[in-house]
């Protein structure tokens, strides 16, 4: 699975819109890009993925650039319980038993 | 909707004790299911995965076994633990071998050997 290169940490303001980079220059054309958080003490909590194009849900927005090599998590109105480690990870789908790099993520302060 | 348990939160055992660590999902049926340990400030290490009821692949060589006696019930065991068992241990499921669902995790728990 390709690596990727994340700041070590950001901070936020309350109400505002967090947009957190993730570096995956070494992507392939099957790997999908997934973003996780883990506050501290918890599991990582899922958040969204995709693959080529952009994503939104309920928690976030998505946006993958056309190389695929890198991706933006964007939280649109982030709150105080928006503070954890946020990681990205890609991984092929399909391979059900991996290892999961998260790798050191983003330490993401929002500051009210 | 699918929830994910695992118990207990917090473990402190001594040396050369045994061990076993629980982990339930529901609201679905056949996941796949997987052990990871964590390091501080490192990645997740997969130590087992199970398809399905008695079926346990195991990835590393270590003194840690599972076992899947239930389709939705996942455990993770030792019967001497070592001072490098130390960590924490997360739980995961996701619908499909195959498939580019993401896993979900449970709140893990953080086992500390003394």
């Amino acid at each position: 699975d390709a690596k990727t290169t994340q700041p070590p940490s950001m901070d936020c303001a309350e109400g505002r819109a967090a947009n957190l980079p993730c570096n995956h220059s070494t992507i392939s054309g099957n790997e999908y890009v997934y973003w996780y958080r883990q506050i501290h003490s918890q599991g990582p909590q899922y958040i969204i993925h995709g693959l080529k194009n952009n994503e939104t849900n309920e928690m976030a927005s998505l946006i993958i650039t056309e190389d695929r090599k890198s991706s933006t998590l964007i939280l649109p109105h982030a709150t105080l319980r928006d503070t954890a480690v946020y990681y990205c990870i890609v991984r092929v789908a399909g391979t059900g038993a991996n290892n999961l790099f998260f790798g050191t993520g983003t330490r993401l302060t929002v500051i009210p | 909707s699918q929830t994910i348990h695992q118990w207990p939160a917090t473990l402190v055992q001594p040396v050369g004790s045994p061990l076993s660590l629980e982990c339930t999902v529901e609201g679905t049926s056949n996941p796949n299911l997987y052990w990871y340990r964590q390091a501080a400030g490192r990645g997740l290490q997969l130590l087992f995965y199970s398809v399905g009821i008695g079926q346990i692949s195991s990835e590393v060589p270590q003194n840690l076994s599972a076992s899947r006696p239930q389709d939705r019930q996942f455990i993770l065991s030792s019967k001497k633990l070592l001072l490098s068992d130390s960590g924490f241990y997360l739980c995961a499921w996701i619908q499909g071998f195959y498939s580019n669902q993401p896993q979900h995790f449970g709140d893990g728990t953080r086992l500390s050997i003394l």
